[in-house]
């Protein structure tokens, strides 16, 4: 069985100061690891994806993650927020490589101060 | 192309009443995923179907609840005799079959029981 671990469930910080997410997974098989980001009262909208290869991904809005698979870690993290980034954000593993049956952790509430 | 499609937004049903949640997946989309967040949580994998086909219900709750796919028409989740722990938001999502992607989320249905 895979787990995904968030330990922080909040964030605070301010405005254009660098942020990182932590996210730690376990599971018995090779995974395929996720970020997503909901915005209050939206649906999840996907921020970026590791499945293979470079272990640092970079996805949208100025986000990277770095796939570290001996600390079996999948830590989010930018350079300079904005207050738009104020959000919750989940990571997720999957041990399929479409991304099927996706496990999330509980979340972060990442909130940005002016 | 349009998103992936959930009606109603919002959904208050009293205890014991019915509860019916539509997804709509994107066009060209032939698997969709349902999954419950509850209240300060992450969300859960309840049930993962193709076409007319049910292929994981591990995360769905033994009694009351039901999904299908139809050949035609949304995907439904279905809830009977609706109790107040049933109030949770319900995220409907996405993925094609060819290539392989990950999914693609809805804007969910926040039910609510009275």
């Amino acid at each position: 069985a895979q787990s995904v671990t968030q330990l922080d469930s909040q964030v605070p910080v301010f405005e254009e100061a660098p942020v990182e997410l932590r996210c730690n997974y376990s599971s018995s098989v090779s995974v395929y690891l996720f970020w997503y980001v909901q915005y209050p009262n939206q649906g999840l909208q996907l921020l970026l994806k590791y499945l293979s290869g470079s272990t640092l991904v970079k996805g949208i809005n100025g986000f990277e993650a770095e796939f570290n698979k001996s600390q079996t870690s999948f830590h989010l993290r930018k350079p300079s927020v904005h207050i738009s980034d104020t959000a919750e954000y989940f990571c997720a593993v999957s041990e399929d490589y479409a991304g099927n049956m996706l496990t999330f952790g509980g979340g972060t509430r990442l909130m940005v101060k002016p | 192309n349009a998103g992936v499609m959930q009606n109603p937004r919002h959904l208050v049903r009293r205890r014991g009443q019915e509860a019916r949640l539509r997804c709509s997946p994107m066009k060209g989309h032939s698997h969709v995923y349902w999954y419950r967040q509850l209240p300060e949580e992450g969300l859960k994998f309840m049930v993962y179907l193709q076409k007319e086909n049910i292929i994981d219900e591990s995360g769905m709750p033994k009694e009351r609840f039901s999904a299908e796919f139809p050949k035609e028409g949304p995907s439904i989740l279905r809830i009977q005799q609706v109790v107040r722990g049933d109030s949770a938001a319900y995220f409907c999502a996405s993925s094609p079959d060819q290539p392989p992607d990950t999914q693609y989320f809805g804007p969910g249905t926040r039910l609510t029981v009275l």
